[in-house]
């Protein structure tokens, strides 16, 4: 059955803390990673990524993905209250029309 | 603002009734998809649309129906609601597959 497994389900830092969360997959017919922002409502999309050992980069935010120890980490340096939000991880494969199958989430508090 | 666009974006049902929970998108999107949020349980497929006319089931569909009749609209229909059924629900929709660009702001569902 495919999964995804993000951790730690919470966490809570103080501005300033780099931050980096997990995501662990077992998808058959792999195709990408995904990782999504959500705060009050709609999750927004932050990366994709395709390829192993290949750094993507938004500001403050990167990501990486291992397709060989099928992980990748998602990291946040100087964290602001903004930051705060729950996190999606999300696999995505060539099955069934090319599913996602998404993590539980990581849930972030930024406190002052 | 141009995107997706849900309602309700409250809605409380007894068991048993029916509902139509409306999907809109105004960027001529092919893919669309409807997910369910559960505490714990990240996102999951329930059913998706690869353009109008075109509709399949994701990972749970079972108590949903859909109908792709035009390129902007994907209703989610509820035919007889159960408890199991409260939930948030989002709207996806996408220019490049079910790799979901842009959500909907979703409809909090509370089935009694």
């Amino acid at each position: 059955e495919d999964k995804v497994v993000q951790s730690p389900l919470s966490l809570v830092v103080h501005e300033g803390d780099t931050v980096t969360l997990n995501c662990s997959y077992e998808v058959t017919n792999f195709r990408s990673l995904l990782w999504y922002k959500q705060e009050k409502k709609a999750p927004t999309f932050l990366f994709m990524l395709t390829s192993s050992g290949i750094e993507k980069k938004s500001g403050r935010l990167s990501s990486i993905l291992d397709k060989k120890e099928l992980f990748s980490i998602l990291n946040i340096t100087a964290t602001q209250t903004g930051d705060s939000a729950v996190y999606l991880c999300a696999a995505h494969s060539y099955n069934q029309g090319g599913k996602l199958i998404f993590g539980q989430g990581t849930e972030l508090s930024v406190k002052p | 603002n141009a995107g997706v666009t849900q309602t309700p974006k409250f809605q409380v049902l007894k068991t048993g009734q029916s509902m139509t929970l409306q999907c809109a998108q105004d960027m001529n999107h092919e893919y669309m998809s409807w997910y369910r949020q559960d505490p714990g349980m990240g996102l999951r497929l329930i059913h998706y649309s690869v353009g109008a006319g075109i509709t399949d089931q994701g990972e749970v569909p079972n108590g949903y129906n859909v109908s792709r009749s035009t390129t902007e609209d994907f209703p989610l229909r509820l035919l007889s609601a159960a408890p199991s059924q409260t939930s948030v629900y989002f709207c996806a929709s996408s220019s490049t597959g079910l790799v979901p660009q842009h959500f909907g702001d979703g409809t909090r569902l509370s089935i009694l």
